[in-house]
C-alpha cells in the first residue's frame, strides 16, 4: 500500500522568514503526490501537485514543493511566510484501486503550521 | 470556493438513526469521491464513483452505503448511527478517473451522534 508521513505535528516559523512542511512517501511504481491545506471549519484547499517532470513544482499561494526522489520526500516550501498562512496542511498521495479502476487519495497526518509576527 | 457543495453544513442527531449527506461536484467532473475525517483516524477514504458507478471502496462500515446519481449528485446515507461516527464528512470531485486530475473538496458536513 502506498503512504506518506509527515514526521512534525506542529511547525512553527516567524513571518518573513521561509517555511518547510516535511512529507516523506512510499509508493510502488511513480508517485502522484499531492499537497492541501485545511483553514478551521473549511474544506481542504488544493495546493500543488507533482505527477512528472520538474523537481520544483509551483504552486497556489507563493507555495512550492521540492520533490526528491532519491530522499522519498515532497517537502513544502514558502519563501516568505505570512501569518494568514497558519493553517492545517496534509500531503496525499494517489493511489490507483485495481479492481473497479478507482483511485483514492491517502493523506499524511497533517502538520499544523503556525506563522507567528 | 471550489465548487463541491455540500449539504447540510450540520448535523446533529441521536444514535440509531439515519441521515444522508448530500454533495453536487463541480460542473462537469464526473467522479466523486468521500471522505471521513476525524480526530483519531484522521482523514480516511470511504468510497468513489464515476459517472454513477462505484469504482473504488475504502474503509467504510457496512452501516453506510452511497450512490452517485444521473445528475452527478452523491448522497451518503449513515444508519444505525453510533457515537463515534460522530466526523466532518468531506465531499470531493474531480474531471476523470485519472491520478493526474486534482480532487476539489467541499466544505464538508460536521455529523455529531449523541
Amino acid at each position: 500500500a502506498q503512504s506518506v508521513a509527515q514526521p512534525e505535528d506542529q511547525v512553527n516559523v516567524a513571518e518573513g522568514n521561509p517555511l518547510t512542511v516535511k512529507c516523506t512517501y512510499s509508493v510502488s511504481g511513480n508517485p502522484y503526490l499531492f499537497w492541501y491545506v485545511q483553514y478551521p471549519n473549511r474544506g481542504l484547499q488544493f495546493l500543488l501537485k507533482y505527477i512528472t517532470g520538474d523537481n520544483l513544482v509551483k504552486g497556489s499561494y507563493g507555495f512550492e514543493a521540492e520533490f526528491n526522489k532519491s530522499q522519498t520526500s515532497f517537502h513544502l516550501k514558502k519563501p516568505s511566510a505570512l501569518v494568514s498562512d497558519s493553517a492545517l496542511y496534509f500531503c496525499a498521495v494517489r493511489d490507483l484501486i485495481l479492481t473497479g479502476g478507482g483511485n483514492k487519495l491517502t493523506f499524511g497526518t497533517g502538520t499544523q503550521l503556525k506563522v507567528e509576527l | 470556493d471550489s465548487g463541491v457543495t455540500q449539504t447540510p453544513k450540520h448535523l446533529i442527531t441521536a444514535t440509531g438513526q439515519r441521515v444522508t449527506l448530500r454533495c453536487s461536484p463541480r460542473s462537469g467532473d464526473l467522479s466523486v469521491y468521500w471522505y471521513q475525517q476525524s480526530l483519531d483516524q484522521g482523514l480516511q477514504f470511504l468510497i468513489q464513483y464515476y459517472n454513477g458507478e462505484e469504482r473504488a471502496k475504502g474503509n467504510i462500515l457496512e452501516r453506510f452505503s452511497a450512490q452517485q446519481f444521473p445528475d452527478l449528485h452523491s448522497e451518503l446515507n449513515l444508519s444505525s448511527l453510533e457515537l463515534g461516527d460522530s466526523a466532518l464528512y468531506f465531499c470531493a470531485s474531480s474531471a476523470d478517473r485519472s491520478r493526474n486530475s486534482e480532487a476539489f473538496f467541499g466544505q464538508g458536513t460536521r455529523l455529531t451522534v449523541v
